[in-house]
């Protein structure tokens, strides 16, 4: 069975950081490409970033709204993936999700964690 | 960085009857168009990928279609259980967005 695990989630203050990790199992980590998305209350999805696999050289993608601040990272010998927010403003508030792609069929796949609910607030 | 763009922003529709929710791409992207489903309180869930490409489990009244710029997601027979937000994602290239969201209700 396929699960994403999310971690790290809380309250934190303006200008803080925070990491998250994606614990992942069921599936072949090193075959996938992991996603992160968000998702403030009330609003829409909006991608935030992702990290390739090895063979496509681990290359990361970033949402221009956290470029420069957050780093997505991944260990495939853990089967993990982290999220480093930095700099954190209170609009990045949300819950955050990751979510598989398969790098081998290059589609999305329907696993995703749960999600963990980070508060940006003083 | 290309645009998505889904109408309606919801809509309202009778059980029983056809829906169709647009997305549209400010620029082509071939066929790289999935489509979610998030009920409320949940986490979303695929239902089509490669734009018309059902995902495993997912009943046979939602179809998907379009390729380039224009996209359909089409429920034939709409069920009480279809209430929830629908989103589009495009994802040829980086960064993977998402339309605004559908917000389907029933009348």
């Amino acid at each position: 069975e396929v699960q994403l695990v999310e971690s790290g989630g809380g309250l934190v203050q303006p200008g803080g950081s925070l990491k998250l990790s994606c614990a992942a199992s069921g599936f072949t980590f090193s075959g996938s490409a992991m996603h992160w998305v968000r998702q403030a209350s009330g609003k829409g999805l909006e991608w935030v970033g992702r990290i390739r696999n090895k063979a496509n050289s681990y290359a990361t993608a970033y949402a221009a709204s956290v470029n420069g601040r957050f780093t997505v990272s991944r260990d495939d010998s853990e089967n993990t993936a982290f999220l480093q927010m930095n700099g954190l403003k209170t609009e990045d508030t949300a819950v955050y999700y990751c979510a598989r792609f398969d790098e081998i069929a290059l589609v999305p796949t329907p696993n995703w964690g749960q999600g963990t609910l980070v508060t940006v607030s003083s | 960085d290309i645009q998505m763009t889904q109408s309606p922003s919801s809509l309202s529709a009778s059980v029983g009857d056809r829906v169709t929710i647009t997305c549209r791409a400010s620029q082509g992207i071939s066929n790289y168009l999935a489509w979610y489903q998030q009920k409320p309180g949940q986490v979303p869930e695929l239902l089509i990928y490669a734009a018309s490409t059902l995902q495993s489990g997912v009943p046979s009244r939602f179809s998907g279609g379009g390729s380039g710029t224009d996209f359909t997601l089409t429920i034939s027979s709409l069920q009480p259980e279809d209430v929830a937000t629908y989103y589009c994602q495009k994802y040829n290239s980086a960064p993977l967005t998402f339309g605004q969201g559908t917000k389907v209700e029933i009348k």
